[in-house]
């Protein structure tokens, strides 16, 4: 079975900039996580998509977004990029089954760099 | 305020020895908490997991403990191999449908051939 794949990889923009960055999760999972993970705060959850709903929401301003498609695929977009928006985004998948813990199984990542 | 805290930076053991990481939280309504381990450039890969209702959960050469009343679990690795050096997280999550991790910060293991 295929992992959790990110793309881009690697992107670099500028100050002001917007990025949209893609996700797409194990195959049959349906819910999809996105974190951030910087030097200073370790790793900090976003949001989490489950049935193209947001279904949790980290401490996050209103520039970052993201949204799911119904295939589960999932994007994210940060606006108005800022230096410390630089970082690796994650993205993490799980199967969601009711009663059952859920393990998340992460991407790659991609990593931002704002110049 | 930092619910999971790692408070060892970094861990140095000779290969063959015991891992053992720590782990702290404070938020009583953690229910499910896992390590995750992490090399350079990739993301975090699932180690091991254990819910509330158990105090011990192990997996070949990895144990995890959870002492509840303490608030504390920790990781065991025996023997530690020159493999498993990496960056490892705790993370914990509130049940209730909710896929919300919260990590800890990360200790480095460094283990010495």
């Amino acid at each position: 079975k295929a992992g959790v794949t990110q793309t881009p990889r690697y992107l670099i923009k500028t100050r002001g900039q917007q990025v949209t960055l893609s996700c797409s999760p194990i195959s049959g999972h349906r819910s999809v996580s996105w974190y951030q993970q910087t030097p200073g705060q370790g790793l900090q959850f976003l949001f989490e998509y489950f049935s193209e709903t947001q279904r949790n929401k980290g401490n996050f301003p209103g520039r970052f977004s993201g949204r799911q498609f119904s295939n589960s695929r999932s994007e994210m977009n940060v606006s108005t990029l800022e230096l410390g928006d630089s970082a690796l985004y994650l993205c993490a998948s799980s199967l969601n089954s009711a009663g059952l813990y859920n393990e998340q199984f992460f991407g790659p990542g991609t990593r931002l760099t704002v110049l | 305020d930092q619910q999971v805290k790692q408070n060892s930076p970094s861990l140095s053991v000779q290969e063959g020895r015991i891992s053992i990481l720590n782990c702290d939280y404070t938020n009583s309504m953690f229910d499910y908490f896992l390590w995750y381990k992490k090399y350079p450039a990739e993301g975090p890969t699932f180690l091991i997991s254990i819910s509330s209702i158990k105090d011990k959960n192990e997996d070949g050469r990895f144990t995890v403990f959870l002492n509840k009343s303490a608030k504390h679990l920790s990781l065991h690795i025996v023997p530690s191999q020159p493999g498993d050096s990496a960056v490892y997280f705790c993370a914990a999550s509130a049940q209730g449908g909710s896929e919300k991790l919260v990590f800890g910060k990360g200790t480095k293991l460094t283990v010495n051939p």
